[in-house]
């Protein structure tokens, strides 16, 4: 079974530049979350689709940070203008929406964002 | 979610059991305990998971007190691939679509030769 995929690995920007990351989940899987790791903690929630929709974006900083998850599937995190304190590992996670497994989430390897 | 506490670092000598407690006195009957470890540069990585039974699985066993309010995870015979933050973290099993974690800073296990 294929993992979490993210593109890409690493991205250096300046601030106020604009970023892109993508997220391509376990298939199947109907729930996706992203996540944003600041170098020594651990990885905060920022958002969380089911299929298509979004469950929780309260932790999402949404003057700047915005996602999309078209056709339930592959979703992208856009921050727009990035700010110095952006820089961090951005995860994306997904899980099964029904059964036994349903609570475990597989992450991506994460996309290391460093803004100058 | 309850929160938990564990200690910031620990090192354990590789082929050793490594014992990495995590305390969560305010847990409810309804959550359970999960475990993660991220290994460096690696995205977090399922463990073990357990409401009030002991769980063993090829990776680890997880230890809850009869209280559930500490747990143990076990990590048999350590090896140097086990170097990697360990999170404990408290939460229920949702009905819904609320599935969300809320990692703290964990244990910084580190296997040593």
């Amino acid at each position: 079974e294929a993992g979490v995929a993210q593109s890409p690995r690493y991205k250096i920007i300046e601030k106020r530049q604009s970023v892109a990351f993508w997220c391509n989940p376990i298939s199947g899987h109907a729930t996706l979350y992203w996540y944003q790791q600041i170098l020594g903690q651990g990885p905060k929630l920022l958002i969380q689709f089911q299929n298509n929709g979004v469950v929780d974006d309260s932790q999402l900083p949404k003057d700047r940070f915005s996602a999309e998850r078209l056709k339930g599937v592959d979703s992208t995190l856009k921050i727009q203008p990035a700010k110095l304190e952006d820089s961090a590992v951005y995860l994306c996670a997904s899980s099964a929406a029904v059964g036994v497994r349903a609570d475990t989430q597989y992450f991506g390897p994460g996309t290391r964002l460093t803004v100058l | 979610d309850a929160k938990t506490t564990q200690p910031t670092s620990m090192d354990c000598a590789e082929g050793r059991a490594a014992n990495l407690p995590c305390n969560h006195s305010t847990i409810s009957g309804n959550e359970y305990v999960y475990w993660y470890r991220q290994i460096h540069s690696q995205g977090p990585q399922y463990i073990i998971h357990g409401l009030k039974n002991n769980e063993t699985n090829e990776m680890a066993s997880l230890i809850i007190t009869e209280d559930r309010k500490s747990s143990t995870l076990i990590l048999p015979h350590a090896t140097l691939r086990d170097t990697a933050v360990y999170y404990c973290i408290v939460r229920a099993i949702s009905s819904g679509s609320a599935r969300q974690l809320t990692f703290g800073s964990g244990t910084q296990l580190t296997v040593l030769p």
